[in-house]
């Protein structure tokens, strides 16, 4: 499968703990996007990168995110001291150039107890 | 601002109904992308159409068709003799170009998106 892959597919933690999450793009792809989707809405953008560049984060992006992509290839998204507002269906998707079509990953569900 | 209305939050059909799924954009900007994407009950977004905001002609592929009209800032979707199978969330998008922000965005802005049921 040459798809973008998110790992895990579901996290349950409880609320004050660490957790990270990481996207494997589709591998020729220069941009790696994040976006973050709660039910019954459309994902909101959270941050992009070009190659290993962050290059904008949204002002949904409190402190306790962060989110790298070492060498241009994978990324991960930490999210530090969870909140229960912090549960959702986190989502990266990928894109050849700016304006291509994204291709999305499955997702990981959060839960935060 | 930029801004995607889906003002139909759920329609159910009978199979092999016609359907048009509507969404009306707003941007300040002249060169733009729109797209559509599916999310079936699996959960996994799907790319179904990419357009730019140059391009008015409408495109049909097999039973999907896509309505671009600038003057109404509309990207209308209509699936022709639905299916079961075409039951999921559809969602439309915008997202900015290089050209006139001058800066990199390619994020994309998403409406809040149409649940579709097509009944047997």
């Amino acid at each position: 499968d040459t798809g973008v892959s998110q790992d895990p597919r579901h996290k349950i933690t409880k609320r004050g703990q660490n957790v990270t999450f990481r996207c494997d793009p589709i591998s020729e792809h220069n941009r790696l996007y994040w976006y973050r989707q709660t039910l019954g809405q459309g994902p909101e953008f959270l941050t992009y990168f070009q190659n290993e560049a962050q290059l904008e984060k949204s002002r949904l992006l409190s402190d306790r995110f962060s989110a790298e992509r070492p060498k241009g290839s994978f990324s991960t998204l930490e999210i530090q001291r969870t909140e229960q507002g912090d549960s959702a269906m986190y989502l990266c998707a990928s894109s050849a150039d700016l304006n291509n079509e994204q291709f999305f990953g499955p997702g990981t569900r959060l839960t935060v107890l | 601002a930029q801004k995607v209305t889906q003002a139909q939050t759920e329609i159910s059909v009978v199979e092999k109904e016609d359907v048009t799924l509507d969404c009306v954009y707003e941007t300040r900007d002249t060169t733009y992308y729109l797209f559509w994407y599916k999310q079936p009950p699996s959960g996994e977004l799907v790319f179904l159409i990419r357009r730019n905001s140059f391009d008015e002609q409408n495109e049909i592929s097999g039973r999907y068709s896509w309505n671009f009209q600038k003057s109404t800032s509309s990207f209308n979707f209509t699936i022709t003799a639905s299916q079961v199978v075409d039951s999921a969330v559809y969602f439309c998008a915008l997202s900015e170009s290089w050209a006139d922000r001058g800066s990199t965005l390619g994020r994309l802005y998403f409406g809040r998106g149409t649940q579709l049921t097509v009944w047997p």
